[in-house]
């Protein structure tokens, strides 16, 4: 039972490099979200995704891209890094009514590093 | 601005007391609350869900009430223990559309023995 799986858990990019995160959840859920946590920021939504081919963005998606191409699959992507996009990105993916109205459930989480 | 507040920031107990995380929201047009536990460096755990219609939840040791019209939930935790110490995270799920879930920026617990 792997619920929301994230890879990969840790990363060192130097600035100007490109990566992608890859999410995976094996409970047919609609919805998914990509956030990031900061030391006493709490968490915030980059972008989301209300199901499978469609994409939109959250509080915070400058220099982040995303794509739903399979139900099961969220990507997020930096196309050029940046010190500032240092930080522990959350997957979660959400159980029924979806639009904030359900459970959330989440991945462990992928830590990057921007040098 | 839609915004999640809690109080403390963190808080040390001795094992064996009972204790009550505060979580305060700007806007009372919401979907529901929940309260989620962080262990250092993984992710979040969710402990309850409480939907706008309702006034709490209970689960093992934990009751989460929520009082929409004050802006304010607690987490009840009973007889603390020291496998309780984690991060508490209160998220908001405010009514207007898939981004206007807001997080605290959580309440740092440790039990001592």
């Amino acid at each position: 039972n792997a619920g929301v799986t994230q890879t990969p858990k840790f990363r060192v990019l130097k600035t100007g490099q490109s990566m992608t995160l890859l999410c995976a959840q094996d409970m047919n859920h609609e919805y998914m979200y990509w956030y990031r946590q900061d030391p006493g920021m709490g968490l915030r939504l980059i972008h989301y995704s209300v199901g499978e081919g469609t994409t939109a963005k959250g509080e915070v998606p400058d220099g982040y891209n995303v794509s739903r191409l399979k139900k099961q699959n969220f990507l997020l992507g930096l196309e050029s890094a940046a010190p500032s996009q240092t930080s522990v990105y959350f997957c979660a993916s959400e159980s029924f009514g979806g639009a904030g109205t359900g459970e959330l459930f989440f991945g462990e989480g992928s830590r990057l590093t921007v040098l | 601005k839609q915004e999640v507040t809690q109080i403390p920031a963190a808080l040390s107990v001795p094992e064996g007391e009972n204790l009550v995380l505060n979580c305060s929201f700007t806007d009372s047009a919401i979907y529901n609350l929940q309260w989620f536990r962080q262990d250092p460096g993984k992710g979040l755990t969710s402990l309850l869900l409480i939907q706008s219609s309702q006034r709490e939840q209970t689960s093992g040791r934990l009751n989460a009430s929520l009082d929409k019209s004050s802006g304010r939930s607690t987490l009840y935790i009973a007889a603390s223990q020291p496998g309780d110490s984690a991060t508490y995270l209160c998220a908001v799920s405010f009514s207007g559309g898939y981004n206007k879930l807001i997080f605290g920026a959580g309440t740092r617990l440790a039990v001592h023995p």
